[in-house]
Protein backbone atom coordinates (compact mmCIF):
# COMPACT_ATOMS: atom_id res chain seq x y z
CA UNK A 1 0.00 0.00 0.00
CA UNK A 2 1.05 3.74 -0.79
CA UNK A 3 1.10 6.96 1.66
CA UNK A 4 2.02 10.16 1.36
CA UNK A 5 2.98 12.20 4.26
CA UNK A 6 3.18 16.21 3.64
CA UNK A 7 5.50 18.14 6.63
CA UNK A 8 3.77 21.44 6.69
CA UNK A 9 0.14 22.56 6.04
CA UNK A 10 1.11 26.27 5.87
CA UNK A 11 4.42 27.47 4.47
CA UNK A 12 4.71 31.39 4.27
CA UNK A 13 7.97 32.74 1.92
CA UNK A 14 8.50 36.02 1.04
CA UNK A 15 8.69 36.73 -2.78
CA UNK A 16 12.47 35.87 -4.45
CA UNK A 17 12.63 33.31 -1.67
CA UNK A 18 13.58 29.96 -2.37
CA UNK A 19 10.05 27.36 -1.92
CA UNK A 20 10.24 24.08 -0.23
CA UNK A 21 7.58 22.00 0.20
CA UNK A 22 8.28 18.57 1.79
CA UNK A 23 6.45 15.44 0.64
CA UNK A 24 7.35 11.88 2.03
CA UNK A 25 6.05 8.35 0.72
CA UNK A 26 5.60 5.17 1.59
CA UNK A 27 5.22 2.14 -1.10
CA UNK A 28 6.12 -1.58 -1.47
CA UNK A 29 6.69 -1.32 -4.81
CA UNK A 30 8.38 1.16 -7.12
CA UNK A 31 6.26 3.95 -6.57
CA UNK A 32 5.32 7.12 -9.75
CA UNK A 33 5.10 10.53 -7.58
CA UNK A 34 3.40 13.47 -8.87
CA UNK A 35 3.07 17.00 -7.40
CA UNK A 36 -0.02 18.36 -8.42
CA UNK A 37 -1.56 22.38 -8.02
CA UNK A 38 -4.66 23.91 -6.85
CA UNK A 39 -4.51 27.81 -8.02
CA UNK A 40 -7.48 29.83 -6.17
CA UNK A 41 -11.10 28.89 -7.91
CA UNK A 42 -9.23 26.60 -10.60
CA UNK A 43 -9.02 22.70 -10.86
CA UNK A 44 -6.34 20.58 -9.94
CA UNK A 45 -3.44 20.29 -12.54
CA UNK A 46 -0.12 18.29 -13.07
CA UNK A 47 2.65 20.28 -12.01
CA UNK A 48 5.46 17.19 -12.33
CA UNK A 49 5.75 13.69 -11.99
CA UNK A 50 8.64 11.23 -11.47
CA UNK A 51 8.54 7.69 -12.96
CA UNK A 52 11.85 6.38 -13.68
CA UNK A 53 14.77 7.31 -15.16
CA UNK A 54 16.00 10.75 -13.93
CA UNK A 55 15.42 11.35 -10.23
CA UNK A 56 15.66 15.36 -10.85
CA UNK A 57 12.50 16.01 -12.46
CA UNK A 58 11.31 19.55 -13.77
CA UNK A 59 7.75 21.07 -14.18
CA UNK A 60 5.79 24.01 -15.27
CA UNK A 61 6.83 27.72 -14.09
CA UNK A 62 9.60 26.49 -12.71
CA UNK A 63 9.22 24.46 -10.47
CA UNK A 64 11.44 21.16 -9.89
CA UNK A 65 11.39 18.11 -7.59
CA UNK A 66 14.07 15.48 -6.58
CA UNK A 67 13.46 11.64 -5.97
CA UNK A 68 15.42 10.58 -3.16
CA UNK A 69 14.48 6.43 -2.28
CA UNK A 70 17.02 6.28 0.21
CA UNK A 71 14.98 8.88 1.70
CA UNK A 72 11.85 7.86 0.65
CA UNK A 73 11.05 11.68 -0.16
CA UNK A 74 10.17 13.77 -3.35
CA UNK A 75 10.59 17.50 -1.86
CA UNK A 76 9.36 20.38 -4.64
CA UNK A 77 11.17 23.56 -4.73
CA UNK A 78 12.02 26.31 -6.88
CA UNK A 79 14.70 28.80 -5.95
CA UNK A 80 12.77 32.12 -6.37
CA UNK A 81 9.52 32.03 -5.42
CA UNK A 82 6.73 34.60 -7.68
CA UNK A 83 3.28 36.14 -5.76
CA UNK A 84 1.54 34.05 -8.76
CA UNK A 85 3.23 30.72 -6.63
CA UNK A 86 0.45 31.29 -4.24
CA UNK A 87 -1.14 28.00 -4.55
CA UNK A 88 -2.32 24.93 -2.45
CA UNK A 89 0.01 21.97 -3.65
CA UNK A 90 -0.29 18.04 -3.34
CA UNK A 91 1.85 15.49 -3.57
CA UNK A 92 1.05 11.75 -4.69
CA UNK A 93 1.84 8.83 -4.89
CA UNK A 94 0.46 5.41 -7.21
CA UNK A 95 2.43 2.14 -7.57
CA UNK A 96 4.12 1.36 -10.57
CA UNK A 97 2.43 -1.39 -12.87
CA UNK A 98 3.07 -3.81 -15.13
CA UNK A 99 0.61 -5.31 -15.43
CA UNK A 100 -2.25 -3.03 -15.99
CA UNK A 101 -3.29 -3.34 -11.95
CA UNK A 102 -5.45 -0.19 -11.07
CA UNK A 103 -3.96 2.89 -10.19
CA UNK A 104 -4.96 4.02 -6.96
CA UNK A 105 -3.68 7.92 -6.67
CA UNK A 106 -3.17 8.72 -3.01
CA UNK A 107 -2.66 12.17 -2.26
CA UNK A 108 -0.93 13.71 0.92
CA UNK A 109 -3.10 16.60 2.54
CA UNK A 110 -1.96 19.30 0.86
CA UNK A 111 0.11 22.13 1.61
CA UNK A 112 -0.81 25.85 1.20
CA UNK A 113 2.19 28.34 0.07
CA UNK A 114 1.30 31.90 0.79
CA UNK A 115 3.94 34.28 -0.62
CA UNK A 116 4.84 37.59 0.85
CA UNK A 117 5.54 40.74 -1.19
CA UNK B 1 -7.01 15.31 -24.20
CA UNK B 2 -9.33 14.21 -21.84
CA UNK B 3 -12.15 16.67 -21.25
CA UNK B 4 -14.37 16.04 -17.91
CA UNK B 5 -18.12 17.30 -16.88
CA UNK B 6 -19.27 17.41 -13.82
CA UNK B 7 -22.12 18.38 -12.49
CA UNK B 8 -23.73 20.43 -10.63
CA UNK B 9 -21.25 22.79 -9.54
CA UNK B 10 -22.66 23.53 -6.09
CA UNK B 11 -25.80 21.99 -3.92
CA UNK B 12 -27.22 22.19 -0.97
CA UNK B 13 -29.07 19.63 0.07
CA UNK B 14 -30.72 18.23 3.80
CA UNK B 15 -29.70 15.87 6.04
CA UNK B 16 -31.39 12.54 4.84
CA UNK B 17 -31.99 13.75 1.29
CA UNK B 18 -30.28 11.42 -1.46
CA UNK B 19 -27.61 12.42 -3.76
CA UNK B 20 -26.39 11.90 -7.33
CA UNK B 21 -23.49 13.47 -8.89
CA UNK B 22 -22.60 13.01 -12.11
CA UNK B 23 -19.19 12.98 -14.11
CA UNK B 24 -18.93 12.01 -17.86
CA UNK B 25 -15.57 12.14 -19.45
CA UNK B 26 -14.89 12.71 -23.40
CA UNK B 27 -11.72 12.51 -25.66
CA UNK B 28 -10.37 9.31 -24.60
CA UNK B 29 -11.84 5.41 -24.12
CA UNK B 30 -12.21 2.54 -21.37
CA UNK B 31 -10.43 5.31 -18.82
CA UNK B 32 -9.99 4.87 -15.20
CA UNK B 33 -12.17 7.05 -13.42
CA UNK B 34 -12.29 8.32 -9.52
CA UNK B 35 -14.25 10.06 -7.17
CA UNK B 36 -12.25 12.20 -4.55
CA UNK B 37 -13.45 14.50 -2.10
CA UNK B 38 -11.56 17.24 -0.91
CA UNK B 39 -11.86 18.39 2.72
CA UNK B 40 -9.93 21.00 4.38
CA UNK B 41 -7.14 19.63 6.57
CA UNK B 42 -7.75 16.01 5.27
CA UNK B 43 -6.58 16.65 1.16
CA UNK B 44 -7.25 14.75 -1.37
CA UNK B 45 -9.57 11.52 -0.18
CA UNK B 46 -9.89 8.77 -2.90
CA UNK B 47 -13.45 7.22 -2.37
CA UNK B 48 -13.76 5.15 -5.37
CA UNK B 49 -12.26 4.12 -8.62
CA UNK B 50 -13.30 2.21 -11.40
CA UNK B 51 -10.91 0.16 -14.19
CA UNK B 52 -14.67 -0.40 -16.50
CA UNK B 53 -17.94 -0.87 -17.20
CA UNK B 54 -19.57 -2.16 -13.61
CA UNK B 55 -16.09 -2.15 -12.28
CA UNK B 56 -16.01 -0.47 -8.65
CA UNK B 57 -13.81 -0.51 -5.68
CA UNK B 58 -14.38 1.34 -2.94
CA UNK B 59 -11.81 2.38 -0.89
CA UNK B 60 -13.16 4.20 2.40
CA UNK B 61 -16.42 2.67 4.10
CA UNK B 62 -19.00 5.28 4.18
CA UNK B 63 -22.65 6.46 3.26
CA UNK B 64 -21.62 7.11 -0.19
CA UNK B 65 -21.85 4.52 -3.59
CA UNK B 66 -20.81 4.52 -6.91
CA UNK B 67 -21.46 3.06 -10.55
CA UNK B 68 -20.20 3.42 -14.32
CA UNK B 69 -23.17 2.41 -16.20
CA UNK B 70 -21.05 3.18 -19.37
CA UNK B 71 -17.59 3.60 -20.37
CA UNK B 72 -17.73 7.49 -19.74
CA UNK B 73 -19.90 7.84 -17.13
CA UNK B 74 -19.31 7.91 -13.21
CA UNK B 75 -21.94 8.21 -11.00
CA UNK B 76 -21.50 9.36 -7.01
CA UNK B 77 -24.67 8.51 -5.02
CA UNK B 78 -25.95 8.36 -1.47
CA UNK B 79 -29.38 7.35 0.14
CA UNK B 80 -29.44 9.26 2.62
CA UNK B 81 -27.06 12.17 3.08
CA UNK B 82 -25.00 12.60 6.00
CA UNK B 83 -23.59 15.91 7.78
CA UNK B 84 -20.31 14.71 7.33
CA UNK B 85 -20.79 14.34 3.75
CA UNK B 86 -20.07 17.86 2.99
CA UNK B 87 -17.37 18.77 0.83
CA UNK B 88 -15.59 19.43 -2.31
CA UNK B 89 -15.75 16.50 -4.73
CA UNK B 90 -13.57 15.76 -7.62
CA UNK B 91 -14.16 13.38 -10.45
CA UNK B 92 -11.03 12.43 -12.33
CA UNK B 93 -10.17 10.49 -15.40
CA UNK B 94 -6.58 8.62 -16.23
CA UNK B 95 -5.90 7.23 -19.83
CA UNK B 96 -5.39 3.43 -18.47
CA UNK B 97 -4.31 0.98 -17.80
CA UNK B 98 -0.63 2.64 -17.09
CA UNK B 99 -0.62 4.00 -13.95
CA UNK B 100 2.00 6.83 -14.53
CA UNK B 101 -0.78 8.58 -16.43
CA UNK B 102 -1.47 11.74 -15.08
CA UNK B 103 -4.88 12.40 -13.97
CA UNK B 104 -7.15 15.00 -15.48
CA UNK B 105 -9.77 16.47 -12.95
CA UNK B 106 -13.36 17.85 -13.15
CA UNK B 107 -14.46 21.48 -12.15
CA UNK B 108 -15.52 19.62 -8.66
CA UNK B 109 -18.84 19.85 -6.98
CA UNK B 110 -19.17 21.59 -3.77
CA UNK B 111 -22.02 19.68 -1.39
CA UNK B 112 -23.29 21.16 1.47
CA UNK B 113 -25.76 19.11 3.66
CA UNK B 114 -27.35 21.05 6.27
Amino acid sequence: AQSVTQLGSHVSVSEGALVLLRCNYSSSVPPYLFWYVQYPNQGLQLLLKYTTGATLVKGINGFEAEFKKSETSFHLTKPSAHMSDAAEYFCAVSASSYGGATNKLIFGTGTLLAVQP
Amino acid sequence: SQTIHQWPATLVQPVGSPLSLECTVEGTSNPNLYWYRQAAGRGLQLLFYSVGIGQISSEVPQNLSASRPQDRQFILSSKKLLLSDSGFYLCACQRGPATNEKLFFGSGTQLSVL
